[in-house]
């Protein structure tokens, strides 16, 4: 399998651009997961979805950020508009269903700079 | 206070040395714990896995967990410098569900 898949692997966007990362799962995985890493505060969970359904955005930071997941094989996280303070790695990551392990598989990351 | 603490370190050891890594945390539903490692401007990888309480070895390392002390560890023997690299805790109470990750410990092993 070719792993997770993420887009685009750099980002460098003026700030109140909008800004759209993208992410393909493992096939037969039906967990995803879009987390954030900074120095400050580590790698973060900022929403994850089972079956295409979101279950627990409690750490998308606020308004400016939404995730769909339109089908089992895709996945998007926008923020609109970007500020400075959003540069940080973007980690999209899968796993299998419930029962198969809870393992979480991570992809190379999209790596955000907002200037 | 986070559910799980991690000395972000760096550690830097000679190679051939034991390292230990450590975490703890505070929600004692945690059941599943794992240890990833991530190298420089790559995504993390599942580096062990253990369920529940006890010991697990793959090759030099070794992941134990404490569930009385809410304490987990990973020891490295013979370190390597291909080792070099920052290691994550993570934990999670429901099979397939969100782990949560410690802050990761960087670890140089000089040769």
């Amino acid at each position: 399998d070719a792993g997770v898949i993420q887009s685009p692997r750099h980002e460098v966007t003026e700030m109140g651009q909008e800004v759209t990362l993208r992410c393909k799962p493992i096939s037969g995985h039906d967990y995803l997961f879009w987390y954030r890493q900074t120095m400050m505060r580590g790698l973060e969970l900022l929403i994850y979805f089972n079956n295409n359904v979101p279950i627990d955005d409690s750490g998308m930071p606020e308004d400016r950020f939404s995730a769909k997941m339109p089908n089992a094989s895709f996945s998007t996280l926008k923020i609109q508009p970007s500020e400075p303070r959003d540069s940080a790695v973007y980690f999209c990551a899968s796993s299998p269903p419930a029962g198969l392990g809870n393992t979480i598989y991570f992809g190379e990351g999209s790596w955000l700079t907002v200037v | 206070q986070k559910e799980v603490e991690q000395d972000p370190g760096p550690l830097s050891v000679p190679e051939g040395a034991i390292v230990s890594l450590n975490c703890t945390y505070s929600n004692s539903a945690f059941q599943y714990f794992m240890w990833y490692r991530q190298y420089s401007r790559k995504g993390p990888e599942l580096l062990m896995y253990t369920y529940s309480s006890g010991n697990k070895e793959d090759g030099r390392f070794t992941a134990q967990v404490d569930k009385s002390s809410k304490y987990i560890s990973l020891f490295i023997r013979d370190s390597q410098p291909s080792d070099s690299a920052t290691y994550l805790c993570a934990m999670g109470h429901n099979q397939g569900g969100k782990l949560i990750f410690g802050q990761g410990t960087e670890l140089s092993v000089k040769p």
